[in-house]
């Protein structure tokens, strides 16, 4: 199974400054996807990031707000801009290993 | 639109008393049914893929089965190191790693 961490595991900010969160990967993976968990709720999708291509964004969810980049086959970065309170969640990256899903340890935010 | 659905959403067990968690979904073609474990303060710990009805999986005291409707989640004999939020995902159609999670059962096992 891939062995997923991510930079930094907590951090808190103030409103209006943005924070880049770094996920490492231990194997070539083509395909990261950024989740996000709100306090007391269930997963939900963020974006999926492909190596070599624009990042692909679920509903609700904007390039602007929470640009991604993917340089390499085991590295990913998703930003989260011009933060609010309500951008405090945990944020985690996953890879698929199919039919297999693994995920990172998270990075909790917290905007001040 | 598809939907996962757990329940009940808290469950109190004392240690050695079984139980089961259950987890519905309203999803067309279904190609697999994920079970994960999650702690506070950590990333969701895999547990299970279930691919179709009748399937069912085993790992320790934690046993998986899937119908055409619902999968359950039983635990056997739990330990308080059980305790944990298990959830539930269903991969989308054209992606195995774009999950729709249900909102998660918390399971606390008291000694």
């Amino acid at each position: 199974s891939a062995v997923i961490s991510q930079k930094p595991s907590r951090d808190i900010c103030q409103r209006g400054t943005s924070l880049t969160i770094q996920c490492q990967v231990d194997s070539q993976v083509t395909m990261m996807f950024w989740y996000r968990q709100q306090p007391g709720q269930s997963l939900t999708l963020i974006a999926t990031a492909n190596q070599g291509s624009e990042a692909t964004y679920e509903s609700g969810f904007v390039i602007d707000k929470f640009p991604i980049s993917r340089p390499n086959l085991t590295f990913s970065t998703l930003t989260v801009s011009n933060m609010s309170p309500e951008d405090s969640s945990i944020y985690l990256c996953s890879v698929e290993d199919p039919p297999e899903q693994f995920f990172g340890p998270g990075t909790r935010l917290t905007v001040l | 639109e598809d939907q996962v659905t757990q329940s009940p959403e808290a469950l109190r067990l004392q240690e050695g008393e079984s139980s089961s968690l259950n987890c519905s979904y309203t999803v067309s073609g279904l190609r697999g049914l994920f079970w994960y474990r999650q702690d506070p303060g950590k990333g969701p710990e895999f547990l299970f893929t279930l691919y179709s009805a009748g399937e069912e999986k085993e790992k320790e005291r934690l046993k998986a089965t899937l119908t055409k409707k619902e999968s359950f989640l039983h635990i056997t004999a739990p330990k308080p190191e059980d305790s944990a939020t298990y959830l539930c995902a269903v991969p989308t159609p054209d992606s195995w790693g774009k999950l729709q999670f249900g909102a998660g059962t918390q399971v606390v096992v008291t000694p």
